[in-house]
């Protein structure tokens, strides 16, 4: 079965860090572009984070740039985000999704999201 | 970055009625347009790709047209099951970011 599962989420303090994992099974995880998405309670999604299928180019949204880091371990098939000097604003269900050249670009597989809760 | 707006923001509809809701983008994307669909509580799920292409498993009744900035998504007889938010997503370039537009909530009237 094709499938991403997310984990690592909680509750952390404002300032504190946090790393996510996305482990990826059922497809050639190596062959394909990576990104995160979130979506703050109540709100729309937005795109975080992208890695290429090697690691070679790395991108992130203005709001987590200098704060968030990318990374995926191909042996492992699995994904990472390391997030660090959390705010308030960072709180969302934080979901994986592999990019499919195939299908034009298109986000086709998702994981189940974890939630991210910065709070004092 | 390329920005994304979609509109309606909501729309009640009656199961049967026919549902179209837009998407534009701030510049030309080509096709390079998906569109999700979101249930409460759900990841999303992918409906069209390449702007007009169905993907696998999705019901003939979702159909998506348009290309450059200028897109469309419609349901030509809305059931049940598809009540939910709906977004597009430019997809085609790193530099820019894959921007989501805000959604649109399709609910029962």
């Amino acid at each position: 079965e094709v499938q991403l599962v997310e984990s690592g989420g909680g509750l952390v303090k404002p300032g504190g860090s946090l790393r996510l994992s996305c482990a990826a099974s059922g497809f050639t995880f190596s062959s394909y572009s990576m990104n995160w998405v979130r979506q703050a309670p109540g709100k729309g999604l937005e795109w975080v984070s992208s890695i290429s299928s090697s690691s070679s180019y790395i991108y992130y949204a203005d709001s987590v740039k200098g704060r968030f880091t990318i990374s995926r371990d191909n042996a492992k098939n699995s994904l990472y985000l390391q997030m660090n000097s959390l705010r308030a604003e960072d709180t969302a269900v934080y979901y994986c999704a592999s990019r499919s050249l195939q299908l034009r670009g298109a986000f086709d597989i998702w994981g189940q999201g974890t939630m991210v809760t910065v709070s004092s | 970055d390329i920005q994304m707006t979609q509109s309606p923001s909501s729309v009640s509809a009656s199961v049967g009625d026919r549902v179209t809701i837009t998407c534009r983008a701030s510049q030309g994307i080509s096709s390079w347009l998906a569109w999700y669909q979101q249930k409460p509580g759900k990841a999303p799920k992918l409906l069209i790709y390449a702007a007009s292409s169905l993907q696998s498993g999705v019901p003939s009744r979702f159909s998506g047209s348009g290309s450059g900035t200028d897109f469309t998504l419609t349901i030509s007889s809305l059931q049940p099951e598809d009540f939910a938010t709906y977004y597009c997503q430019q997809a085609n370039s790193f530099l820019q970011g894959f921007t989501f537009g805000p959604g649109t909530k399709v609910d029962i009237k």
